[in-house]
Formats: structure tokens, sequence, C-alpha cells
């Protein structure tokens, strides 16, 4: 079955640091794959997605490609500020799975002054 | 604004009794889904919804069932609560095909007692 796999948080950073986390997928054929991002006491919402090899996903300065190659698709930040710190999640969804969503265990990142 | 709205943020129940939690949603949605999500285990799916009255179990459904009487309305229920429910749960709208986000509400932190 389909599985994302994440690297372990917590990340602690301090702030304009560079940001990366790691995440791995399997799956069959091309799934569409995300990023979604959770502040203390919400919901998640969507960071950025990418539904083909070689797209890149962006929004608020964090960039992820989607890398069939390697099934990776790695979350990245040049500089990151507090606002920043969060629970990420990365995620697939398989085509004409009523958009079921495959999640990743998260990584919380804690972003200092 | 697309808005998700859960009826609890925080709920704390006693073992055995019978819970509800509901979602509704205002965006006219055929997609409604039912997440748990819990440290280090990222969302797990509980079951999910793609037309009224049609429901489908997702990877945990044992001791949760689900109602969709109304379009906009995706409750889920709790047969008889034991200490291991005691989760958050998160609602998520999305419509139909592969790449358009997905929209969650805020989450209901449950503690079952």
């Amino acid at each position: 079955g389909n599985s994302v796999t994440q690297m372990e948080g917590p990340v602690t950073l301090s702030e304009e640091a560079f940001l990366t986390i790691n995440c791995t997928y399997t799956a069959t054929g091309y799934p569409s794959l995300f990023w979604y991002v959770q502040y203390p006491g919400e919901g998640l919402q969507l960071l950025l997605k990418a539904t083909k090899a070689d797209d890149k996903g962006s929004n608020k300065g964090f960039e992820a490609t989607y890398r069939k190659e390697t099934t990776s698709f790695h979350l990245e930040k040049g500089s990151v500020q507090v606002s920043d710190s969060a629970v990420y999640f990365c995620a697939l969804q398989q085509g004409g799975s009523w958009g079921k969503l495959q999640f990743g265990a998260g990584t919380q990142v804690v972003v200092t002054p | 604004d697309v808005k998700v709205t859960q009826s609890s943020r925080y709920l704390v129940k006693r073992t055995g009794e019978k819970v509800f939690l509901e979602c509704v949603q205002d965006m006219d949605h055929e997609n409604m889904f039912w997440y748990r999500q819990d440290p280090g285990l990222g969302l797990r799916l509980i079951y999910f919804s793609y037309d009224v009255k049609m429901k489908e179990k997702g990877d945990i459904p044992e001791g949760y069932s689900v109602s969709r009487e109304k379009k906009e309305r995706f409750s889920l229920i709790l047969e008889s609560a034991s200490t291991n429910q005691t989760s958050m749960y998160l609602c998520a709208t999305k419509p139909p095909g592969s790449s358009p986000e997905a929209f969650f509400g805020q989450g209901t932190r449950l503690t079952v007692v």
C-alpha cells in the first residue's frame, strides 16, 4: 500500500536558518504530493502541492520538488522566521482514490529568535 | 472564504458513552473525511463519504461509525467510547479531482476518561 515517511522531529532552528524536511513516499503510479502545515491550536492548511514529476510547488518562501526517480518531496526554506514554528505534514493522494490523503507522521519545527 | 466547522474544540467523555462529533462545511463539496491525529502517527483516515448517505471505511474504522444525511454535514460516532480513542479528530472536505486541496476544520480534542 501507499506510505509516506518523514524525518522525525522536533527540528529546532534559529531565525534566518535554512530548513529542510525530508519526505519520501511509496506509491504506485503518479500520486499528487502535498505539504500541509498545522500552526498551534489550528487545523491543517495546504502549504504547497505538486501533481507530476519535476513539478515544483512553492508558497510563503517554501519550496518542494516532485522527484519521481528518488520518490521524494523534500520541503525547503532558505530563511525561517519564528512564525514558521508549526508541524509540517507530507502527504500523497493516489489518483482515483476519492481524494483520500496518506500522511506522514509530521515534523515539528521550532524556530527561536 | 472556505469554512469547515467542527462542533467542539474540546470534549471530555466517560468510557462507554456514545459520542457524536459534528462537522459542517459551506463549500458544497461532495467528499468529506474524518481523520484521527496522534503524535508520531500523523493523520489516519477513519471514514470518508463521497455523497449523501454514501460512506466508505478508511484505514482505522474499528469502533467508529459515520452519518451523512445532508451534503454539508458529516458526523463521526463513537458507539462506546474507550480510552484508546482519546485523540485529536480532524474533519476535512475536498472537491472531486486529484489536485484540489483539502480543507480542514480546527479539530476536536477528545479525552475519554
